[in-house]
């Protein structure tokens, strides 16, 4: 069985500084993993996946996250976080291909102080 | 946006009247899903399609029902909303024509308000 554990339900950074948001998951099989963010009242936009191409993935907006498999995690982390980065994002995994179901972490929310 | 549009963006409903959220794409995609998204639990999976006629449950489907009689519309319904439904419902496709094949995509959501 799948499922994701996001350890922090927030996270509060200031201005230039860096970002690290953490994931571990389980996973019965070799899993997809991806990182969603939502801004204020609007939908999820994709930040990143891993597909087994690579174990450090970058994504849009200067975020990447490494999969650690021994570690059993997927953190996401930002070298320099701006005001911009103010969301909840979201840890999600899938373990099979042919199922097509996501299994979503509980949310880390995250503060930029300026 | 994977062509995924949500119809009402808003309702306000009183108790034990019956909802009807409609999910529309218009890429063709084989497999849409309603997740609600409440506070503390991220988004948690209500029922999911996997072609026209064919649904299946997912980790919250007590409440809800869902139909597909066509490729591109995906229908929640609340036979008789309670006040526990009270929450954000987003809609998404599955892409399967690029790796990881597995990528979803959410619609706007629709924000249901149960009185």
């Amino acid at each position: 069985a799948q499922s994701v554990t996001q350890l922090d339900s927030h996270v509060s950074v200031s201005e230039g500084t860096p970002v690290l948001l953490r994931c571990n998951y389980s996973s019965s099989y070799s899993p997809s993993l991806f990182w969603y963010v939502q801004h204020p009242n609007k939908g999820l936009q994709l930040l990143l996946k891993y597909t087994s191409a690579a174990t450090l993935v970058k994504g849009i907006n200067g975020f990447e996250a490494e999969f650690k498999k021994s570690e059993t995690s997927f953190h996401l982390t930002k070298p320099s976080a701006h005001m911009s980065d103010a969301a909840e994002y979201f840890c999600v995994v899938s373990d099979d291909p042919g199922a097509n179901n996501l299994f979503f972490g509980t949310g880390t929310r995250l503060t930029v102080i300026p | 946006d994977a062509g995924i549009t949500q119809s009402p963006r808003h309702k306000v409903t009183e108790t034990g009247t019956p909802v009807t959220l409609r999910c529309h794409q218009t890429e063709n995609h084989r497999y849409m899903y309603w997740y609600r998204q409440d506070p503390g639990h991220g988004l948690r999976l209500i029922h999911y399609s996997y072609g026209v006629k064919d649904t299946d449950k997912g980790e919250v489907s007590d409440g809800y029902s869902v139909s597909r009689s066509k490729t591109e519309d995906f229908l929640l319904t609340l036979e008789s909303a309670t006040s526990s439904q009270t929450s954000v419902y987003f809609c998404a496709i599955t892409d399967t024509k690029r790796e990881p094949y597995n990528e979803q995509f959410f619609g706007p959501g629709t924000r249901l308000t149960v009185l």
